[in-house]
């Protein structure tokens, strides 16, 4: 089945950098865009960057241009988030999640992956 | 896009039915979806281009509106329903969601 799996979390200093990974299996990886939210300790859905099916465009949030870049490596069937001059407000659960059709970004989203907690603190 | 849902907060009882609004600053056309989380878990989609059901999700969800105004209605509510609900365009970047509506057992 399609699943998504996010790896690379953990607790780091602010200013330091994290490279968060989603291992996707069950379909044609190449042909989908993908996304990455991320979720603060109780609070609601942010979206963060999005990567097309070629790798070629890429949009950012604005609270995260210029710190953090979205890639995928469409041979190993996965996306990345590298995150850069990481900040207390960064700190959350981050999701990656499909396109699920051949469609640019702007889509609804399916599925999701389980997340991966990143914590920023000193 | 700002999405403002409304209610925030809802208690209601197994069998009833409930509404939940969702209102975008600007049109955004029928480029809007629903999704369930549950806590420490995922959000999973429920409804896209408003009013569409996803595979395998109940009937008893039901998506509507176009436009600036959405409304997402369970009806029958079973006790996996409770939950939080969030709506998301997908008319423009940057995406956006709704602050969620955290749906509780009366």
């Amino acid at each position: 089945q399609v699943q998504l799996v996010e790896s690379g979390g953990g607790v780091v200093q602010p200013g330091s950098s994290l490279r968060l990974s989603c291992a996707a299996s069950g379909f044609a990886f190449s042909y989908s865009a993908l996304h990455w939210f991320r979720q603060a300790p109780g609070k609601g859905l942010e979206w963060v960057a999005v990567i097309s099916s070629s790798g070629g465009e890429r949009f950012y949030a604005d609270s995260v241009k210029g710190r953090f870049t979205i890639s995928r490596d469409n041979s190993k069937n996965t996306v990345f988030l590298q995150m850069d001059s990481l900040r207390d407000e960064d700190t959350a659960v981050y999701y990656c999640a499909r396109v699920p059709n051949e469609a640019g970004g702007l889509n609804w989203l399916d599925p999701w992956g389980q997340g991966s907690l990143v914590t920023v603190s000193s | 896009i700002q999405l403002t849902q409304s209610p925030s907060a809802l208690s209601a009882s197994v069998g009833d039915s409930v509404t939940i609004s969702c209102r975008a600053s600007q049109g955004v056309r029928r480029l809007l979806a629903w999704y369930q989380q549950k806590p420490g878990n995922a959000p999973k989609l429920l409804i896209y281009d408003a009013s569409s059901l996803r595979g395998g999700v109940p009937s008893r969800f039901s998506g509507s509106g176009s436009g600036a105004d959405f409304t997402l209605t369970i009806s029958s509510l079973q006790p996996e329903d409770f939950a939080t609900y969030y709506c998301q365009q997908f008319n423009s970047y940057p995406i956006t969601f709704g602050q969620g509506t955290r749906l509780e057992i009366k």
